[in-house]
């Protein structure tokens, strides 16, 4: 059964930059697309982005010029950046595997991590 | 973007109750659209895909509908643990969009 665990900082200063880091375990890493999502508090779900284990990446575009997402295949994991923070970054991450065939529709998110609030403040 | 609005935003429900959730695309999306299910402090969790196929373990008691730009999601007799936020999503154009949540509350 595929697990995926997620960690990284959890309070940052503006204009400071997110890091995330989501590990897969249990399954094939290679034939599926990998996104970040995140989530407010007490707000709806936002797709960030998706990368596969060749590195092709598809980002959300009004996030699209601070966002970097990267894969390690060696150890199974990929990888958020998310540059010059704001309050408005403050959120709940999740990583989240792509089912379906996410290269152009169909795509479905199972499993999920685990989640990380990160928290924007001065 | 295609945007993706979801009614009733909250709903009050009994136990045994038939609940039914809307969810509506600003375009057609044909069949790609799937929904979740999100308890507080939890991931979300894969209830339905593709409209209509339950992922696996979901009980049956859930059920998707619809095509084009309308669907719905509907419980058919609720049962205690199904007290939680459903959210559907939308995969037919690469920018992955979610629906606002319908809470489902006693």
């Amino acid at each position: 059964q595929v697990q995926l665990k997620q960690w990284g900082a959890g309070l940052l200063k503006p204009s400071e930059t997110l890091s995330l880091t989501c590990a897969v375990y249990g399954g094939s890493f290679s034939n599926y697309y990998w996104s970040w999502i995140r989530q407010p508090p007490g707000k709806g779900l936002e797709w960030i982005g998706e990368i596969n284990h060749s590195g092709s990446t598809n980002y959300k575009p009004s996030l699209k010029s601070r966002v970097t997402i990267s894969v390690d295949t060696s150890k199974n994991q990929f990888s958020l950046k998310l540059t010059s923070v704001t309050a408005a970054d403050t959120a709940v991450y999740f990583c989240a595997r792509g089912l379906g065939n996410c290269t152009s529709t169909s795509c479905w998110f199972d499993p999920w991590g685990q989640g990380t609030l990160v928290t924007v403040s001065s | 973007d295609i945007q993706m609005t979801q009614s009733p935003s909250s709903l009050s429900a009994s136990v045994g109750d038939r609940v039914t959730i809307t969810c509506r695309a600003s375009q057609r999306i044909s069949s790609y659209l799937n929904w979740y299910q999100q308890k507080p402090g939890k991931a979300p969790r894969l209830l339905i895909y593709a409209v209509s196929s339950l992922q696996s373990g979901v009980p049956s008691r859930f059920s998707g509908r619809g095509s084009g730009t309308d669907f719905t999601l509907t419980i058919s007799s609720l049962q205690p643990e199904d007290f939680a936020t459903y959210y559907c999503q939308q995969s037919y154009s690469t920018l992955l969009t979610f629906g606002g949540g319908t809470k489902v509350e006693i």
